[in-house]
């Protein structure tokens, strides 16, 4: 089972920032916090990931609590194509037994011009 | 970044046919690739772990009989649809690990359409 809850869809106007949250309260000590993203008929896109530290790289920030219950995902500058469904995943990092990546349900950002 | 190949991207077939879709990694090897398959308006959903040189590990209600999985080199995974269904349409995905990260590396996926 997917261990995360997202909202089903948010709207976001275009040159905004998009603010996609995530809520792992049953997250492990060793579990990373991941985010994807797929748009339409295509395979989902990697965007960033975290364990408890705020991470930033070329496509997003990531914000997580204090207590890994919760991280939010943020694009600075929204564009059209930034149109997807976003998914939150939890899991172990590394080689270990029963290392899987379950996707939810994620969240079906629209971005309107 | 790293490439993963899907083929083919779309397939129609009769029904009681067998349909193989073949995934690669190009500039990495992959020692674990997944299979999801996603109808629409879906999330993904984990079919099996494949292996190489191994048996794949499937997970629970995915039927190890009708949906082969081989994965005989380090960039290459293929799962065989056997005897495909109508019900059996849908789009499959497969990703694979690229050991010096923590990143999945997905295909373009194949959309099934069985007659």
């Amino acid at each position: 089972d997917a261990k995360t809850t997202q909202p089903p869809s948010m709207d976001c106007a275009e040159g905004r920032a998009a603010n996609l949250p995530c809520n792992h309260s049953t997250i492990s000590g060793n579990e990373y916090v991941y985010w994807y993203r797929q748009i339409h008929s295509q395979g989902p896109q990697y965007i960033i990931h975290g364990l408890k530290n705020n991470e930033t790289n070329e496509m997003a920030s990531l914000i997580i609590t204090e207590d890994r219950k919760s991280s939010t995902l943020i694009l600075p500058h929204a564009t059209l194509r930034d149109t997807a469904v976003y998914y939150c995943i939890v899991r172990v990092a590394g080689n270990t037994g029963g290392f899987k990546t379950i996707f939810g349900a994620g969240t079906r950002l629209f971005v309107k011009a | 970044g790293a490439v993963v190949s899907q083929h083919p991207s779309w397939v129609i077939c009769k029904s009681g046919t067998s349909v193989k879709i073949e995934c690669r990694s190009l500039d990495f090897q992959a020692t674990t690739m997944f299979w999801y398959r996603q109808f629409p308006k879906q999330s993904l959903m984990l079919m099996a772990t494949s292996n190489e040189g191994s048996k794949a590990t499937y997970e629970q209600g995915v039927e190890k009989d009708k949906f082969l999985i081989n994965h005989a080199s380090l960039t290459l995974s293929t799962l065989t649809v056997t005897s495909a269904h109508p019900e059996d349409s849908s789009f499959y995905i497969c990703s694979a690990r690229r050991q010096t990260t923590e990143k999945l590396f997905f295909g373009s996926g194949t959309q099934l359409s069985v007659l």
